[in-house]
């Protein structure tokens, strides 16, 4: 099965702007793989930002977006906040084959 | 809204079984995609497999030969099955549902020790 690849650690500033990309060891990501973007803090369960590639849920902040780019999908942060320091994960969810999430981004805003 | 809620026993024996159960409220588990994931101490997460509420499944490749997912949608849960544990398989176990997005469980801890 493909390995899916995260960078593992990003810096931003406070107010700044930072893309957390997923790639694929079996080639571009695309729509098809329904890519989902998570987030999560110490000690607390995942919680879904993003899904199919570009969907927000209610509580997605409007600072965050999904998108394809340059054969990966991204999550980009735009305007970043103190509370967005947190670990962020990708995973592509393919119709009828097993799912495989990225190794994670640890987001430090400093 | 839907709410998801793991149990199970917190500690099971290297090469027994685990067993673990989700608890679906709020909401029906005759739709959707239905799967476990997990995360040992200080990593990433892992999916394990899913089940759709039809009954059928798709598993992690590497888990496989291990796993099997249910599903009762009378008594609303599923259920995740794990053979012949080891310490590598100690993770906090989450639950979740797959339908406009990704809702989760809190999750519950299961150690694999003597």
């Amino acid at each position: 099965q493909a390995v899916v690849t995260q960078e593992p650690s990003l810096t931003v500033s406070p107010g700044g702007t930072v893309t957390l990309t997923c790639g694929s060891s079996a080639g571009a990501v695309t729509s098809g793989q329904y890519p989902y973007w998570f987030q999560q803090k110490p000690g607390q369960a995942p919680r879904t930002l993003i899904y199919d590639t570009t969907n927000k849920h209610s509580w997605t902040p409007d600072r965050f977006s999904g998108s394809l780019l340059g054969g990966k999908a991204a999550l980009t942060l735009s305007g970043a906040q103190p509370e967005d320091e947190a670990d962020y994960y990708c995973l592509l969810s393919s119709s009828g084959a097993p799912w495989v999430f990225g190794g994670g981004t640890k987001l430090t805003v400093l | 809204q839907v709410q998801l809620q793991e149990s199970g026993p917190g500690l099971v024996n290297p090469s027994e079984t685990l067993s673990l159960t989700c608890t679906v409220s709020g909401g029906s588990i005759t739709s959707h995609y239905w799967s476990w994931i997990r995360q040992p101490p200080g990593k990433g997460l892992e999916w394990i497999g899913y089940i759709h509420y039809s009954g059928s499944t798709i598993y992690n490749p590497s888990l496989k030969s291990r796993v099997t997912i249910s599903i009762d949608t009378s008594m609303k849960h599923f259920s995740l099955k794990l053979t012949s544990v080891t310490a590598a398989d100690t993770a906090v176990y989450y639950c979740a549902r797959s339908f406009m997005g990704m809702t989760w469980g809190q999750g519950t801890l299961v150690a694999v020790s003597s």
